[in-house]
């Protein structure tokens, strides 16, 4: 059983610039969701796919985007990098999103803004 | 708005000690708590997770206290080792529909354990 995979670990942009991460859920997962983590906080909800839909969103502006793909594979986009938008990025996935699915986390993307 | 509040921020504590991890939160539609242990360079990991009609919860040497009327929670590391010198949050889900699932976590607690 493969556990979830990010790519890449790292990545430095401009601010202004445009950013996709990716996320590879765990076999047979079929909802993914992402997750912001600043220096030294907690991880922030950004927003859930289930079977391809978006559906759910936390505080955060429409310039961050997804996708979730057929094979349940992801990917984040955030447009127009602000130098706060530094933080590590989190995937999760679980089956269902049901009330016994905890959730599967990625080891992360390190996005620095410059 | 901070949903979920947790203390300390970092703790220090011998091997063998018992470190206990508070947390608070606010909105009573939260029905799963779950912890997640973070160690540097990698993601969160479950730990352990209890439901608010459950008081206390034990799994191996770490257990969750939970008071509903107080709207509290806490952890607690039993013979505390240096293998357990990470990251801690406490976290709140509140089950949503369609299978959607928005977890709440608080802002982390550092562990260290000295040998």
């Amino acid at each position: 059983e493969t556990g979830v995979t990010q790519s890449p670990t790292h990545l430095i942009k401009t601010r202004g610039q445009q950013v996709t991460l990716r996320c590879s859920s765990q076999s047979g997962h079929n909802t993914v969701s992402w997750y912001q983590q600043a220096l030294g906080q907690g991880p922030q909800f950004i927003f859930q796919y289930y079977r391809e839909e978006e559906n759910g969103r936390g505080n955060f502006p429409p310039r961050f985007s997804g996708l979730q793909f057929p094979n349940y594979s992801s990917e984040l986009n955030v447009n127009a990098l602000e130098l706060d938008d530094s933080a590590l990025y989190l995937c999760a996935s679980t089956l269902d999103g049901g009330y016994n699915s905890p959730l599967h986390f990625g080891n992360g993307t390190r996005l620095t803004v410059t | 708005q901070q949903q979920v509040k947790q203390s300390p921020q970092s703790l220090i504590v011998q091997k063998g000690g018992i470190p206990i991890i508070n947390c608070a939160y606010e909105n009573t539609a939260f029905d799963y708590f779950p912890w997640y242990q973070q160690f540097p360079g990698k993601g969160p990991a479950l730990l352990i997770a209890i439901r608010p009609d459950v008081s206390e919860k034990k799994e191996g040497r770490f257990t969750i206290s939970f008071n509903k009327s107080a709207k509290q929670f806490s952890l607690h590391i039993m013979d505390s080792q240096p293998g357990d010198s990470a990251t801690y949050f406490c976290a709140a889900k509140k089950e949503g529909s369609g299978g959607y699932q928005k977890v709440t976590f608080g802002t982390g607690t550092k562990l260290q354990v000295i040998p």
